[in-house]
């Protein structure tokens, strides 16, 4: 069975204290990975999407990065509006292409 | 920047009414999904539809579902007879396909609360 597990739930970070997220994912075939933001009462954002092991991008002050079983959102010297919750999500091979399974989100609080 | 609509934004009903949540997708997006969010839980897929046909659907979604794409534009979800347990907030998605990589990046639109009372 496909499953994503994020880590930590919650994580509340000082403005300017860089930190890391952490999607670890079983799937029988990886398509991708994306990396969403949800902000209170909105859908996802979408961020990044990953293919393969080694794979990294980048955005502003967040930063993806994938393994065969993790990947991890970097986020350097953050400030208030990068408050949200983080979600990954895995497309599995053998499924319909935008079926995604998705982790519970970590939630991210950035203090000024 | 284009973006999927969802209407309304908030949804009361009565347990065993028939609601039906509306969704208009990106204008050139083929591709379109529900998903659905319980308070406290992770965002887990509904349907996927394409070319006027259900591509995959959960084990969430029996009987009482049902979703149509009744014109150019909107995209709906019709629950025939609600229960509590459908309480949740509903999210449609839409994209344009397979990127370059065989990947499909999907845009959600803001979400219908839903709640049955």
């Amino acid at each position: 069975e496909d499953q994503v597990t994020q880590s930590p739930e919650a994580l509340r970070l000082q403005e300017g204290e860089s930190s890391s997220l952490n999607c670890s994912y079983t799937v029988s075939g990886l398509r991708g990975l994306f990396w969403y933001r949800q902000d209170p009462g909105k859908g996802p954002e979408f961020l990044f999407t990953l293919y393969s092991a080694g794979e990294e991008k980048e955005k502003e002050r967040l930063k993806a990065t994938l393994t065969k079983k993790e990947s991890f959102l970097h986020i350097t010297a953050p400030k208030p509006e990068d408050s949200a919750t983080y979600l990954c999500a895995v497309s599995p091979r053998g499924t319909s292409y935008g079926k995604l399974t998705f982790g519970q989100g970590t939630i991210l609080t950035v203090h000024p | 920047e284009p973006e999927v609509t969802q209407t309304p934004s908030h949804q009361v009903t009565q347990m065993g009414q028939e609601v039906i949540l509306r969704c208009v997708p990106i204008s050139n997006h083929l591709y379109f999904y529900w998903y659905r969010q319980i308070l406290g839980q992770k965002v887990e897929f509904l349907v996927s539809f394409y070319n006027n046909e259900i591509s995959e659907k959960s084990e969430i979604f029996d009987d009482q579902f049902s979703v149509e794409r009744p014109d150019g534009s909107n995209f709906t979800l019709k629950i025939r007879s609600t229960k509590l347990e459908d309480s949740a907030m509903y999210f449609c998605a839409s994209s344009e396909g397979l990127d370059a990589r065989g990947a499909e990046k999907l845009f959600f639109g803001s979400g219908t609360q839903l709640s049955v009372l």
